[in-house]
């Protein structure tokens, strides 16, 4: 069935350095995504969310970029800190629900 | 942001027992509430939507006799484990949302059935 899934599970990065991470969807029907972040024990944190009509959005620290053509939305966060070791999720909205991806790890290395 | 409180974070209970999952939105009416089911080292699978004063939709697999959710007013939500068992062992995640913003979540429950 349709569904919103990450390339990679795992991401180590050094302090300092940009991180990357991916995430696919399928359902192209989908409007709006969003980015979650999850400490270990915690519930999601909302990060940043784009609606299908944009293809980036900026916040601090942290860019979303949404490509349409191929169903590919990115999380890029600019010198990662190790309080941003955690869990992210993408996730896609579908009329009342959320749907969401794996998750990718990442440990940010002193 | 909005704040989403739930209630406990972790309990502990015996094989046979019922626990009961409180989720309530503090500063916004919650007109839609969620509840997922996290294993380890996994997504959060979504377990079922409530709308406040109706019955829960629940997804596909997901047992409403096992689950039994409660949405009785704008800002509480409860989820009711049933006759727990240690497969029922989880991480459980409420999320809320009002029709103008995206869900924000709880703090989780770790449930732990022995």
């Amino acid at each position: 069935g349709e569904s919103v899934g990450l390339h990679l599970p795992t991401l180590s990065v050094q302090e300092g350095d940009n991180s990357i991470i991916n995430c696919a969807y399928s359902n192209s029907a989908s409007d709006y995504f969003i980015w979650y972040k999850q400490e270990s024990g915690k519930g999601p944190q909302f990060i940043i969310d784009i609606r299908s009509n944009m293809d980036k959005r900026q916040g601090q620290r942290v860019t979303v970029l949404l490509n349409k053509t191929v169903k590919h939305l990115s999380l890029q966060i600019a010198a990662t800190q190790p309080g941003d070791s955690a869990v992210y999720f993408c996730a896609e909205k579908r009329r009342n629900d959320m749907r969401f991806g794996a998750g990718t790890r990442l440990t940010v290395k002193p | 942001g909005a704040v989403v409180s739930q209630h406990p974070s972790r309990v502990i209970c015996k094989s046979g027992t019922s626990v009961k999952i409180e989720c309530r939105s503090l500063d916004f009416q919650a007109t839609t509430m969620f509840w997922y089911r996290q294993f380890p080292k996994k997504s959060l699978m979504l377990m079922a939507t409530s709308n406040e004063g109706s019955k829960a939709t629940y997804e596909q697999g997901v047992e409403k006799d096992k689950f039994l959710i409660n949405h009785a007013s704008l800002t509480l939500s409860t989820l009711t484990v049933t006759s727990a068992h240690p497969e029922d062992s989880s991480f459980y995640i409420c999320s809320a949302r009002d029709e103008f913003t995206e869900a924000f979540f709880g703090q989780g429950t770790r449930l732990t059935v022995v």
